[in-house]
């Protein structure tokens, strides 16, 4: 059964604390990518990663990390310094160029109090 | 589930009857759309995508129409059903790795 796996699917964090988000695809797609979802907006690129060991930057990735050692596994690390971070977050994977469409995973519902 | 998009805008349809969903794009540049469907709780699916040498493509029940001149995108969705209630993105990409999402609409259908 191929796709694209996110886990938990519900998350719960004291403030201070850093999480890693797991996600893991079985597509063989060079391309990853997490987005944060807030309500009321569309989705915001955090990370994204080109091909194993490459990752760039996206449009919030300010008290994120992340890692891609691995073709099939990208997760993210919400850090202690990442103001506000209860959001939706949702990984996708891609073919990468040529090929634009992304495939996502359930998300992860992360709440910190 | 999962609640997003809670001050979204909403398009209400009689089980039936076809939606029009629209989207306006901003970058003149982008040269591929596509359409999104996200149901509460769930990552975002795609349904069909447009590239902008094209005005109008069709899928099973669905038809995604692209205006360049005024940078503007709509999903019409023929006999709307009650499955199909969730909130649709339009996603442009100007060729690269990064695509960029639109807010979204939230779809009711009434039975």
């Amino acid at each position: 059964d191929g796709g694209i796996t996110q886990s938990p699917k519900y998350l719960f964090r004291k403030e201070g604390q850093n999480v890693t988000l797991s996600c893991e695809q079985n597509l063989n797609h060079d391309a990853m990518y997490w987005y944060r979802q807030d309500p009321g907006q569309g989705l915001r690129l955090i990370y994204y990663s080109q091909i194993v060991n490459d990752f760039q930057k996206g449009d919030i990735a300010e008290g994120y990390s992340v890692s891609r050692e691995k073709k099939e596994s990208f997760p993210l690390t919400v850090t202690s310094a990442q103001k506000n971070p209860t959001a939706f977050y949702l990984c996708a994977s891609g073919r990468g160029q040529d090929s634009y469409e992304q495939y996502f995973g359930p998300g992860t519902r992360l709440t910190v109090t | 589930g999962e609640s997003v998009g809670l001050h979204l805008p909403t398009l209400s349809v009689q089980e039936g009857d076809n939606s029009i969903i629209n989207c306006a794009y901003s970058n003149s540049a982008s040269d591929y759309f596509i359409w999104y469907k996200q149901e509460s709780g769930k990552g975002p699916q795609f349904i069909i995508d447009i590239r902008s040498n094209m005005d109008k493509r069709q899928g099973q029940r669905v038809t995604v129409l692209l205006n360049k001149t005024v940078k503007h995108l709509s999903l019409q969705i023929a006999a709307t059903q009650p499955g199909d209630s969730a909130v649709y993105f339009c996603a442009e990409n100007t060729g690269g790795f990064k695509t960029i999402f639109g807010a979204g609409t939230r779809l009711f259908v009434k039975a």
